[in-house]
């Protein structure tokens, strides 16, 4: 079946603007993940969702960053006054409980210039 | 915060050789996971390790969580040059809500 999908693959945006990066999960999948990460590091995470909530936000570095999933499927991360140490691959991943493996999507490389 | 340490960063091998990384942490995992990177795309989930002393293969692929939960390695047999990329390995917090990943062994195969 299909796997985790993110778009746009490849953002760029000048710094101080306002970028929303998508995620669509595998389908039946309530867990869903946004991940960080920074060149020749692992992944960090920013938040994590179980359903429509956000069950925990404590990756998320400062108040320009949120994340929405209204729906319970497909998740939104919006980065608001971007600065070009937002630059990093953002990652989604997905799973079908919170105790189970994650899936990965290919990632939304952002560059803020 | 919890922190994985991950090891060796990179290697250099011949194919057809044998590869051990192994990733240790200061804090208990209940769950390990292996994923493997390519440049330009998302970590591929390899194996995932659910008990401790569990020892799991996939194909050339095997991997052991440790007894005392703290740390956990993989094994490649017979390396092949498509084995090329980043290895990471990660733990899953009790609440199984977020993945600590450590920071990577980078694998390079000469054919």
């Amino acid at each position: 079946g299909a796997g985790v999908s993110q778009t746009p693959s490849n953002k760029v945006t000048e710094k101080g603007k306002y970028v929303e990066l998508r995620c669509d999960p595998i389908s039946g999948h309530t867990a869903l993940y946004w991940y960080r990460q920074s060149l020749g590091q692992g992944p960090e995470f920013l938040i994590y969702f179980q359903g429509t909530g956000a069950a925990d936000d404590s990756g998320l570095p400062n108040d320009r960053f949120f994340a929405v999933r209204p729906e319970g499927s497909v998740s939104t991360l919006k980065i608001q006054r971007t600065e070009r140490g937002d630059s990093a691959v953002y990652l989604c991943a997905s799973s079908l409980t919170n105790t189970r493996e994650q899936y990965f999507g290919p990632g939304t490389r952002l560059t803020v210039t | 915060g919890q922190q994985l340490n991950q090891s060796p960063q990179s290697m250099f091998i011949q194919e057809g050789e044998d590869v051990s990384m192994n990733c240790t942490s200061s804090s208990i995992f209940n769950t390990w996971l292996w994923y493997k990177q390519d440049p330009g795309e998302g970590p591929v989930l390899l194996i995932a390790l659910y008990k401790a002393g569990e020892l799991t293969s996939n194909g050339r692929l095997t991997a052991q969580f440790g007894i005392t939960r703290k740390d956990s390695f993989l094994n490649i047999s017979a390396s092949i040059p498509s084995d090329v990329g980043i290895y990471f390995c990660a733990g899953l917090n009790n609440a199984g809500n977020m993945l600590t990943f450590g920071g990577g062994t980078r694998l390079m195969v000469k054919p």
